[in-house]
């Protein structure tokens, strides 16, 4: 079972500063997802990575697949922002989509 | 498309009821999930469906979890008898198979309170 770590679990910035959330995993992967989570609940998909980089809006996101190690970025961040951020990985497997396996969630407050 | 649907948002039921989950995929996604979020475990997969089929349910916590697929419109998680310990946040989540590109969506989740 793949094991998922984020770090780190909790982020405080102020408004306007370059956010780092990091994300390792342990063994091979087909694909990285990263995930909002708002405090109403809900989860949206921000990005699917098998490689290199991936950028929308303020957010960019990285994947290292040699050193098992992806990291999503906020530039000018916005106390919008603010909400828990989960990397997800799916292992490889024979042909079919596994389901995803999930890191425990870095919990971003932006402060006006 | 209105997304992944699900129903209810909220259930409150006592210990020993039976409750009943339910999920309406994207159409034309061929995966069906069924997640379960805790504050102590967090996101945790309890089953997966594809093309109707239940393919992995390890996760499903013991007998008293099930889950159907009869269509590729609906999905039900069902528990019975429901417990204190089951009081979490279920969500359904639905993709599609391409190649390698597989994109989720997810529902808004049903929070289950189990008394």
């Amino acid at each position: 079972k793949n094991e998922v770590e984020q770090s780190p679990q909790n982020l405080t910035a102020q408004e306007g500063e370059f956010i780092t959330i990091n994300c390792s995993y342990s063994v091979g992967i087909s694909a990285l997802h990263w995930l909002q989570q708002h405090p109403g609940g809900g989860i949206v998909s921000l990005f699917m990575l098998s490689s290199g980089k991936k950028k929308h809006g303020r957010l960019i996101a990285t994947i290292n697949i040699q050193e098992k190690h992806s990291s999503l970025h906020i530039t000018a961040s916005h106390p919008r922002d603010s909400a828990v951020y989960i990397c997800a990985v799916r292992s490889h497997s024979g042909g079919g989509a596994d389901g995803l396996t999930f890191g425990k969630g870095t919990h971003l407050i932006i402060q006006p | 498309d209105a997304g992944v649907i699900q129903s209810p948002r909220h259930e409150v039921t006592e210990m020993g009821q039976e409750v009943t989950l339910r999920c309406k995929p994207i159409s034309g996604h061929d995966y069906l999930f069924w997640y379960r979020q805790t504050m102590m475990r967090g996101l945790e997969l309890l089953i997966y469906f594809n093309n109707n089929v239940p393919i992995d349910d390890s996760g499903m916590p013991e007998d008293r979890f099930s889950a159907k697929m009869p269509n590729a419109s609906f999905s039900t998680l069902k528990i019975q008898p429901s417990e204190p310990r089951d009081s979490a946040v279920y969500f359904c989540a639905s993709s599609s198979h391409h190649r390698w590109n597989y994109g989720y969506t997810f529902g808004s989740g049903t929070r289950l309170t189990v008394v």
